[in-house]
This record gives structure tokens, sequence and C-alpha cells, in this order.
């Protein structure tokens, strides 16, 4: 089973601001087959980056994703007030069981 | 457009069975795996299992095999998600959720349930 370590846990900022966020695997994920998801609270999941670095219908352009093997990063350019929530990263190059991180939550400073 | 509609909030006693639901609207049922993942309270997402509605295959994450059964109706385009026999540490909201591409397992997870939340608790 693949390990996901995101860091750092908290991370605070001001809207404006840039946003970079971690997500390091035990072993190489397949086919960089890494996904980012948002969750605000009382919410689902909302689906950001797949495959790395592809960005998933809706999502601004503002979300980019990067890395291979086992080092993977979400960037966001400038942060809007609505992007103050929790982030994980998902491999599902590796299955059963696909396996999330343990999440960063990014609050407003 | 598609969706999926989850069953409502549940609460439980520790030792009773409950079946939860996902019903699928907009796209073919049957191209698509629908997975469930576990949500504790204050806690990370964790996947559970996934079933493919066209010929029930089913996968399990080591930690949930023997305490869930996933299982599917295609005549409905609903999945199910069941216990037999809750405990209070199955209190969590559960999503299902669907992988982007037709016909594969693993993949990146597009379309979500609102998510059910199930308390146990005596």
């Amino acid at each position: 089973e693949i390990v996901l370590t995101q860091s750092p846990g908290t991370l605070s900022l001001s809207p404006g601001e840039r946003a970079t966020l971690s997500c390091r695997a035990s072993q190489s994920v397949s086919s960089n087959y890494l996904a980012w998801y948002q969750q605000r609270p009382g919410q689902a999941p909302r689906l950001l980056i797949y495959g790395a670095s592809s960005r998933a219908t809706g999502t601004p352009d503002r979300f980019s994703g990067s890395g291979s093997g086992t080092d993977f990063t979400l960037t966001i350019s400038r942060l809007e007030p609505e992007d103050f929530a929790v982030y994980y990263c998902q491999q599902y190059g590796d299955s059963p069981p696909i396996t999330f991180g343990q999440g960063t939550r990014l609050e407003i400073k | 457009e598609v969706q999926l509609v989850q069953s409502g909030a549940e609460v439980k006693k520790p030792g009773e069975s409950l079946k939860i639901s996902c019903m699928a609207s907009g796209y073919i049922f049957t191209t698509h795996w629908i997975g469930w993942v576990r949500q504790m309270p204050g806690k990370g997402l964790e996947w559970m299992g996934i079933i493919y509605p066209g010929d029930s295959d089913t996968r399990y994450s080591p930690s949930f095999q023997g305490q869930v059964i996933i299982s599917v109706d295609k005549s409905i385009s609903t999945a199910y998600l069941q216990w037999s026999s809750l405990k209070a540490s199955d209190t969590a909201m559960y999503y299902c959720a669907r992988p982007s591409r037709s016909w594969y397992r693993d993949d990146a997870f597009d379309f979500w349930g609102q998510g059910t939340m199930v308390t146990v608790s005596s």
C-alpha cells in the first residue's frame, strides 16, 4: 500500500499570496496517477487535478499540479477567499487500495 | 447532468444492521465503477472499496474487507454499502464517488455524492 504524506499540516496565508502544498509518496506512483481534491466545510470533496498536472473541468487556472515519481506539488498562484479549505492528494496507480494523504488545511492568516 | 444522490442520515445502535444507498443519474450506470469513501469526524478520506455495476466485480481495501459489503442494483442505477453489525467506530460520513473514465477502476473521482452521515451510539 502506498502511503501519502502531505505537508504542511496547516498553512496560514493571506488572500493574494501563493500557496504551495506538498504530497510525498512512500513509493513511486505508477503513471503519475496522482490527484488533488479540495474539501470545504460541510461539502463533499471536489476534484481539482488528475494525472499529477491536468486540471479537472471547472478548475480555475490559478491551480496547478506538478511532480512525478514520489514528489508532487499543488500550487495556488494567488489565493482567493474561497480557496481556504482542506486539500487532499490521492494516488490511484496502485490499487487496491487507492490511498489519500492526511490533508493540508489552508487557513486565512 | 451526472448526479449521485445518497440516502439520508442514519442513527443506529451498536449491533444493528444498516444499508445506505447511492443513486446515479445522468450517465449510463454500467459504464463506470462506483466507489465508497469514509470520513470519520474531523478526519481525512479513506477509500473503502469499489464495484463495477456491469458484473458486480468488487474490490475492497484490506482495512474494510470483511467489515462491509458493497453491492449494486443496476436495474435502478443504485449502489449500496451495508453493515451487518455496526460499531461505534463506524460513526462517519460516507461518500459514494465515480471514477472519471468509463470502465477504469483505478481513477480519480470526478463526481461525488453529497454524503450520508452514519451515527452509531447506544
